[in-house]
């Protein structure tokens, strides 16, 4: 079975500084999505950035951007100029992609807070 | 355009009672997948279902079911409630699959406490 790992439950950084977030998987298929999801406290789930495991360019998307290791399953992800409006939950997840490609696999998340 | 609509945002059930949850997907969204969140067990897979048809089922009792409407608006039930059912259920909505870059979109999510 797939498993996702997020081995830190808590990460706080400064406004404006970077920080990063660690993801590990486990799978045995060959080729599948990362995703990464931020919770806010309104608890709708946004997606933050996504990587297909085929690609080797590492995904990006403004101050978001991974750093995907396909050959040691890890998934990490770099927040830059951090910002109070990054403070959230973040999760990482994985789904297969063959079959249905909505059965995400999530780790169990990373509390990021904000310092001002 | 609006995004995916759940209702009711919260509610309070008591032992053996049954609960339905609805989801409005995204104007033209086809699909629409379901996940409980706890702080014990974290975000767990319920099911997903494209044009009313349950396509994927997670690991969940047969208390738990769905349904898929032909407006692809769905609901979730919950049978013979459980104090361990107290959870956030979101639900999620996408274009349906073959979609290119397909994407999930959450909603807000419902916040059953069973009491």
């Amino acid at each position: 079975a797939q498993t996702v790992t997020q081995s830190q439950p808590e990460m706080s950084v400064q406004e404006a500084e970077t920080v990063t977030l660690s993801c590990t998987y486990d799978t045995s298929e060959s080729d599948y999505y990362l995703f990464w999801y931020k919770q806010p406290p309104s608890r709708q789930m946004i997606l933050v950035i996504r990587q297909e495991a085929y690609k080797q360019q590492n995904a990006t998307e403004n101050r978001f951007s991974v750093n995907f290791q396909k050959a040691a399953k890890s998934f990490s992800l770099k927040i830059s100029d951090s910002q109070l409006g990054d403070a959230a939950m973040y999760f990482c997840a994985y789904t297969a992609s063959g079959g249905s490609n909505y059965k995400l696999t999530f780790g169990k998340g990373t509390l990021l807070t904000v310092n001002p | 355009k609006a995004g995916v609509t759940q209702t009711p945002r919260y509610l309070i059930k008591t032992r053996g009672q049954q609960v339905t949850l609805s989801c409005s997907p995204i104007s033209g969204h086809r699909s629409v997948s379901w996940y409980q969140q706890t702080p014990g067990q974290g975000l767990q897979f319920l099911f997903e279902y494209f044009s009313e048809t349950q396509r994927n089922k997670g690991n969940f009792p047969g208390r738990f079911s769905g349904r898929q409407f032909s407006n692809s608006r769905s609901e979730m039930n919950v049978s013979t409630l459980e104090l361990g059912d107290s959870a956030l259920y979101l639900c999620a909505s996408s274009l349906g699959p073959g979609q290119l870059n397909e994407k999930l979109f959450f909603g807000s999510g419902t916040q059953l406490s069973v009491l």
